[in-house]
């Protein structure tokens, strides 16, 4: 079946360095990725999506690239800052049900 | 504004109780969802709802119950046959059949439910 993985974290970055989280997918067909984010003690707000190869989503200084050869949808960011210190899941859409199917999570921590 | 309530925030409940948490929500969607996160882990679907007065399971019902009379409202009550509730469950909505791209849900705050 269709399946996410994500990096495990928690990742610990410095204020202003890079941010990379890697998410990978197996799907049949094309499958929508999303990225979401969870501050502590809420629900997840979108953060961004791609719907087909190539797409780039992009949202708050954050981007993704659908990325079909290599299955993969890395989430990056040029400059942190403390206030993106949350957790981040990657998922993918089912085409059929449009049920949402995500990875495990990755915690942030950015540091000032 | 348009979005998605759950209610209560927190909720306590004894061992061998039902309890049911609200999810409504004022975005005219079609489609609702209940997903149950546990600490460290990712979201496990519990029931989805595509139209009203219809709804199936998800990867672990079993222990739940849900009702969709109203577009708007999508109730879940756990049963004392959960054996381990204490979880933050998450109430979800989304357009549905309206596209080929209607698949973007949208979260609700959530309800920390602890078994006491």
């Amino acid at each position: 079946g269709d399946s996410v993985t994500q990096m495990e974290g928690p990742v610990t970055l410095s204020e202003e360095a890079f941010l990379t989280i890697n998410c990978t997918y197996t799907a049949t067909g094309y499958p929508s990725l999303f990225w979401y984010v969870q501050y502590p003690g809420e629900g997840l707000q979108l953060l961004l999506k791609a719907t087909k190869a190539d797409d780039k989503g992009s949202n708050k200084g954050f981007e993704a690239t659908y990325r079909k050869e290599t299955t993969s949808f890395h989430l990056e960011k040029g400059s942190v800052q403390v206030s993106d210190s949350a957790v981040y899941f990657c998922a993918l859409s089912d085409l059929s049900s449009y049920k949402l199917i995500f990875g495990s999570g990755t915690r942030l921590l950015v540091r000032p | 504004d348009g979005g998605i309530t759950q209610s209560p925030k927190y909720l306590f409940r004894k061992e061998g109780q039902n309890v049911t948490l609200s999810c409504e929500q004022n975005l005219n969607h079609d489609a609702m969802y209940w997903y149950r996160q546990d600490p460290g882990q990712g979201l496990r679907l519990i029931y989805y709802s595509q139209i009203v007065n219809d709804f199936q399971k998800g990867d672990i019902a079993e222990g739940y119950s849900v009702s969709r009379e109203k577009k708007e409202s999508f109730p879940l009550t756990v049963t004392s046959a959960q054996k381990n509730p204490t979880a933050f469950y998450l109430c979800a909505s989304s357009t549905y059949g309206q596209g080929a791209r209607s698949d973007t849900q949208y979260f609700g705050p959530g309800t920390r439910l602890t078994v006491l």
